[in-house]
């Protein structure tokens, strides 16, 4: 079945550096979405990818859709402590279709 | 943007017993809804799709008579996890989709 790669899976950074992170997929996707998850609650959205090439920010937040359709990344500019937490890649093919999420990379920041 | 509402957040059962957990689109109808398990530090598994009016669509390796799926309407599906066992003990997660994917806050099971 479909799997999703994703790393790295865990990162040590200090406040204010920029993180990078990206997926990667055996298979294509037509919608990309990137997720965040603290501690005790559900995933929450951060970003949404329909088009193959596309570039989307969301305040520090950035994810592009790769042009193949089987990857991802998501950018995080300047952390910030509440940027702590576990982010998660997931592809979509069709609207109603299940989702396929990838493990997981969880952010740390140092003091 | 669209809610999802998942209710119990937290629930402890004894062994032996059955617990439902609800999940409900609260703005908006779903007629796919699904189930997710996720165990400490692990990314989302999918257990299941839920389907209104019909009968749910199990991922492979998951026991459908272990874990009862009701999607009686529009804005409401259920799980009913039966004669739990401590292994059952597990954060459990629903979504539905409005142009993308929207989770409820997950529950806590407990099996003691």
């Amino acid at each position: 079945g479909q799997q999703l790669n994703q790393s790295p899976q865990s990162m040590f950074i200090q406040e204010g550096e920029d993180v990078s992170m990206n997926c990667t997929s055996s298979s294509i996707f037509n919608t990309w979405l990137w997720y965040k998850q603290d501690p005790g609650e559900g995933p929450v959205l951060l970003i949404a990818l329909y088009k193959a090439g596309e570039l989307t920010s969301n305040g520090r937040l950035t994810a592009q859709f790769g042009i193949t359709r089987k990857d991802s990344f998501l950018n995080i500019s300047a952390s910030i402590p509440s940027d702590v937490g576990i982010y998660f890649c997931a592809g979509q093919l069709g609207r109603d279709d299940k989702i396929i999420f990838g493990k997981g990379t969880r952010l740390h920041i140092l003091p | 943007g669209a809610v999802v509402s998942q209710h119990p957040s937290r629930v402890i059962c004894k062994s032996g017993t059955s617990v439902k957990i609800e999940c409900r689109s609260l703005d908006f109808q779903a007629t796919t809804m699904f189930w997710y398990r996720q165990f400490p530090k692990k990314s989302l598994m999918l257990m299941a799709t839920s389907n209104e009016g019909s009968k749910a669509t199990y991922e492979q390796g998951v026991e459908k008579d272990k874990f009862l799926i009701n999607h009686a309407s529009l804005t409401l599906s259920t799980l009913t996890v039966t004669s739990a066992h401590p292994e059952d003990s597990s954060f459990y997660i629903c979504s539905a989709t409005q142009r993308w994917a929207f989770f409820g806050q997950g529950t806590r099971l407990t099996v003691v």
